[in-house]
């Protein structure tokens, strides 16, 4: 089956840990995205990358890196920079030839800072 | 910062009556798409609508887009209990060969009861 994996499901962490988020496509997409949702909210962009080796801050990306090292493949880390971490963590990508393109999501990592 | 404003934040109906969802928008766009997300799940793309297009149908689902007015609707005619769900409507400007960047708006939670 073609699709987005994202794990682990749910994710705990200490203060003070980094922690990284796995995010995993076969749909042969060049462009891959991060998003943050808070409860009973839109989703906001942490970081996107439209091709291995490069990627784009989006609007909320301090206390966040990623990595594209592999078109496949696009790990979030959660730095203990970032203040308020605990939130659902959307990844999603999309092909980037022409020009209304929809995005594919995967299925969320739920983040908990004890 | 987010770009659309879903109305209303909740809504009621039950199964056989249309429901219809608003979004406006704030800047310029040259499309705009409505998801559909699940409770703790990802999203799923619904339908696009082009900025030079008025509307568009799929299925159960019409979407109209006013440019003039900034502003958007997904009407889900026939609603079933299976379209409980958040719909969220996101923005695109998207210029060709490049990453679709979205921005998304708060959503509309629907609840459809028997």
């Amino acid at each position: 089956d073609g699709g987005i994996t994202q794990s682990p499901k749910y994710l705990f962490r200490k203060e003070g840990q980094n922690v990284t988020l796995s995010c995993e496509q076969n749909l042969n997409h060049d462009a891959m995205y991060w998003y943050r949702q808070d409860p009973g909210q839109g989703l906001r962009l942490i970081y996107y990358s439209q091709i291995v080796n490069d990627f784009q801050k989006g609007d909320i990306a301090e206390g966040y890196s990623v990595s594209r090292e592999k078109k496949e493949s696009f790990p979030l880390t959660v730095t203990s920079a970032q203040k308020n971490p605990t939130a659902f963590y959307l990844c999603a990508s999309s092909i980037v030839r022409g020009t209304y393109n929809e995005q594919f999501f995967g299925p969320g990592t739920r983040l908990t800072v004890l | 910062s987010q770009q659309g404003e879903e109305d209303p934040q909740a809504l009621s109906i039950q199964e056989g009556e249309n429901a219809t969802m608003n979004c406006s928008y704030k800047t310029s766009i040259n499309n705009l798409q409505w998801y559909r997300q699940n409770s703790g799940r990802g999203l799923v793309h619904l339908i696009l609508i082009r900025s030079n297009e008025r509307e568009k149908h799929s299925g159960r689902l019409r979407v109209t887009l006013d440019t003039s007015k900034k502003s958007s609707s997904l009407l889900i005619t026939a609603s079933r209990a299976a379209d409980t769900a958040s719909y969220f409507c996101a923005t695109g400007d998207v210029v060709t060969g490049t990453a679709s960047k979205l921005t998304f708006g708060t959503g509309t939670r629907l609840q459809v009861t028997l």
